[in-house]
């Protein structure tokens, strides 16, 4: 069965600063994806970056990039020079090739961004 | 900008209620999720169709919750009869594949509803 921890329920970071939210998974699947997706508290979901198994090079979007480690399974989302409006929930996900074809998601980190 | 878009955003009903929820998925997309959010489950699988055919509803309530795609514009959602244990934010999201293996999903704003 596929699984997706979020080992962190909440963390702070000083605006400006880069933060690292951490992810692992368990799959024995040859084939996946890894997503990272936002929720602010307005309560929409935000597509943020994605990674795939088979990517030799770490993905990168703006000021987020994934710290992508296959042998640990952990894809952590590294968010450089934080800001207020990244004060929200993030959510690692996992779709696999096979079986459910559909994102399974962490339980979540509440990320505070203070001035 | 294209968005996936639903209704209500907000429902307050009776237990014992039905409640449909609507969703039009972005142009183009041929695959429609259903997810659930709650504090206690955080977001759970509810179901998922491609090209109008559902694939997978195996995280829904069999007896009091159907999934339907009239047509590639719309999935509906619906609970008949609602209970208090379905209050929880409901998710639609549509699907563009981002390589082989793997698409990228557009959420809905929600349907938070509330069965009292």
């Amino acid at each position: 069965a596929q699984k997706i921890t979020q080992t962190q329920p909440g963390m702070f970071v000083q605006e400006k600063e880069a933060v690292t939210l951490d992810c692992t998974y368990d799959t024995s699947d040859p084939s996946y994806g890894l997503f990272w997706y936002k929720q602010p508290s307005s309560g929409e979901m935000i597509f943020l970056i994605y990674q795939g198994s088979y990517d030799q090079q770490n993905a990168t979007e703006g000021r987020y990039s994934l710290n992508f480690q296959k042998a640990r399974k952990s894809a952590n989302l590294v968010i450089s020079a934080s800001q207020l409006g990244d004060s929200a929930m993030y959510f690692c996900a996992i779709e696999m090739d096979t079986g459910r074809r559909a994102l399974t998601f962490g339980s979540g980190t509440r990320l505070q961004v203070q001035p | 900008d294209a968005r996936v878009t639903q209704t209500p955003r907000h429902k307050v009903t009776e237990m014992g209620q039905e409640v449909t929820m609507r969703c039009q998925p972005i142009l183009g997309h041929n695959t429609v999720f259903w997810y659930r959010q709650t504090m206690m489950q955080g977001l759970e699988l509810l179901a998922y169709f491609r090209n109008r055919a559902p694939l997978d509803d195996s995280g829904m309530p069999k007896d009091r919750f159907s999934a339907e795609m009239p047509d590639a514009t719309l999935a509906t959602l619906k609970i008949q009869p609602s209970e208090p244990r379905d209050s929880a934010v409901y998710f639609c999201a549509s699907g563009l594949v981002v390589d082989r293996y793997n698409e990228k999903l557009f959420f809905g704003s929600g349907t938070q509803l509330s069965v009292l």
